[in-house]
């Protein structure tokens, strides 16, 4: 079975573009997370998505989206881009909103904003 | 104050060493606790699940103590293998529903050598 997949691995964008960055969750997985990690610090929370409403979010501003799709599959947008977006964007999976067993982690994208 | 703190290292012991890291979060609401690992560049991946009674997996023992609001991981017997970041991770009850975040201590790095 395929684990978590994201898409693109790697991207380099200017200031002031926007990203859209995209994961498909482990079948049969209803939630997906999305966090930020840059280098040196652990990863933090951005979104959260159940059934493809909105659960919950972190303190990012409002120039990050995101929506879930009925496949379950999920995109993250951030506009206007800043050197400060410049992370690993990670996207985890789990069957249900709060999972006690973990969550699952695709293999990130990396964004470089120049 | 972080919510999830843990020293961040480095650690850096010999092969057979018994290497102890430890966790404290802030949040009450905490429902459930896990210890991921993470490679360089890669993403994290779970490690092992955290209980109050405490738990084993091979050389790995993690603890759990919600009165001190602590988590603990103990490595036995290190391998060259074991080196890398051990991110100490709590699913935070989110806004009174039954959704989860994630919230991840910066990490504690592991250098097992020879």
């Amino acid at each position: 079975d395929a684990g978590v997949t994201q898409s693109p691995t790697h991207l380099i964008k200017t200031r002031g573009q926007h990203v859209t960055l995209r994961c498909s969750p482990i079948s049969g997985h209803k939630s997906v997370s999305w966090y930020q990690q840059v280098l040196g610090q652990g990863p933090q929370f951005i979104f959260q998505y159940y059934e493809k409403e909105e659960r919950g979010r972190g303190n990012f501003p409002d120039r990050f989206s995101a929506r879930q799709f009925p496949n379950y599959s999920s995109e993250l947008n951030v506009n206007a881009l800043l050197l400060g977006d410049s992370a690993l964007y990670l996207c985890a999976s789990s069957p249900r909103g709060l999972s006690n067993y973990g969550y699952t982690f695709g293999s990130g994208t990396r964004l470089t904003v120049v | 104050r972080k919510e999830v703190e843990q020293d961040p290292g480095p650690f850096n012991v010999p092969e057979g060493a018994t290497v102890a890291f430890n966790c404290t979060y802030s949040n009450s609401a905490s429902q459930s606790f896990f210890w991921y690992r993470q490679d360089c560049r890669k993403e994290p991946k779970l490690l092992m699940s955290v209980y109050s009674s405490g738990n084993e997996d091979g050389r790995f023992t993690a603890q759990l103590n919600r009165a001190s609001q602590y988590i603990s991981l103990l490595i036995r017997d290190s391998k060259l293998s074991d080196s890398a970041t051990y991110l100490c991770v709590v699913n935070i009850n989110a806004g009174g529903t039954s959704y989860g975040k994630l919230t991840f201590g910066q990490g504690t790095i592991l250098t097992v050598h020879p």
